[in-house]
């Protein structure tokens, strides 16, 4: 079971600006653990999006951004395209269980 | 361009052993830390373990009693058992890089996974 909770799903216009929470706890997040955030399209595997909690990696847009505070981390997508329908999830190390976790899973719909 | 291929048999029969190999390209297995990711039907992703070149490994508490992870420099492959399977183990596997720090672990490669059912 996923130990980083994320909301099941977001919406948003075109456009517009929408934001997935994902919320830890002192064992991961809070402990200082870095976030990452992964887009998954549609029958497609994982791709980084987010590393170090607010990193890039070459090619992805600056429209997506990440934070992280306390026990928490964000992900942003702003100007909201139909290509950003997907999945997006967030993962962390969690040193109570000494391995990788990752969050619930957030669907984001363009409207 | 590391790139990572999945193989291994689509179908398990219940109480088998579940046995996938991730063949890496473009990048050398003797760096980094290797991955095993499932994901079930319409569910979210679940870490298995890692390897290491040295044949190190580290696992999902929930899945360590019945899972195997090991690595073959020579043929620049790493490998996934299973045990005793049941359907609920029936999910995409991925496999990943991992780039490791003393504060996180990023899976920056994947594999575009396989699909492995577990029926009789």
């Amino acid at each position: 079971q996923s130990v980083l909770t994320q909301p099941p799903s977001v919406s948003g216009a075109p456009g517009q600006r929408v934001t997935i929470p994902c919320t830890g706890s002192s064992s991961n997040i809070g402990a200082g653990y870095d976030v990452q955030w992964y887009q998954q399209l549609p029958g497609t595997a994982p791709q980084l999006l987010i590393y170090d909690n607010t990193n890039r990696p070459s090619g992805v847009p600056d429209r997506f951004s990440g934070s992280k505070s306390d026990t928490s981390a964000s992900l942003a997508i702003t100007g909201l395209q139909a290509e950003d329908e997907a999945d997006y999830y967030c993962q962390s190390y969690d040193g109570r269980l000494s391995g990788s976790v990752f969050g619930t899973g957030t669907k984001v719909t363009v409207l | 361009q590391v790139q990572l291929q999945e193989s291994g048999p689509g179908l398990v029969k219940p109480s088998e052993t579940l046995s996938l190999t991730c063949t890496v390209s473009g990048g050398s297995v003797s760096a980094y830390y290797w991955s095993w990711i499932r994901q079930p039907p319409g569910r979210g992703l679940e870490w298995i373990g890692y390897v290491y070149y040295t044949g190190g490994a580290n696992y999902n508490p929930s899945l360590k009693s019945r899972v195997t992870l090991s690595i073959d420099t020579s043929k620049n492959q790493f490998s996934l058992k299973m045990s005793s399977v049941t359907a609920a183990d029936t999910a995409v596997y991925y496999c990943a890089r991992v780039k490791a720090s003393p504060i996180g672990e990023t899976f920056d490669y994947w594999g575009q996974g396989t699909l492995v059912t577990v029926s009789s």
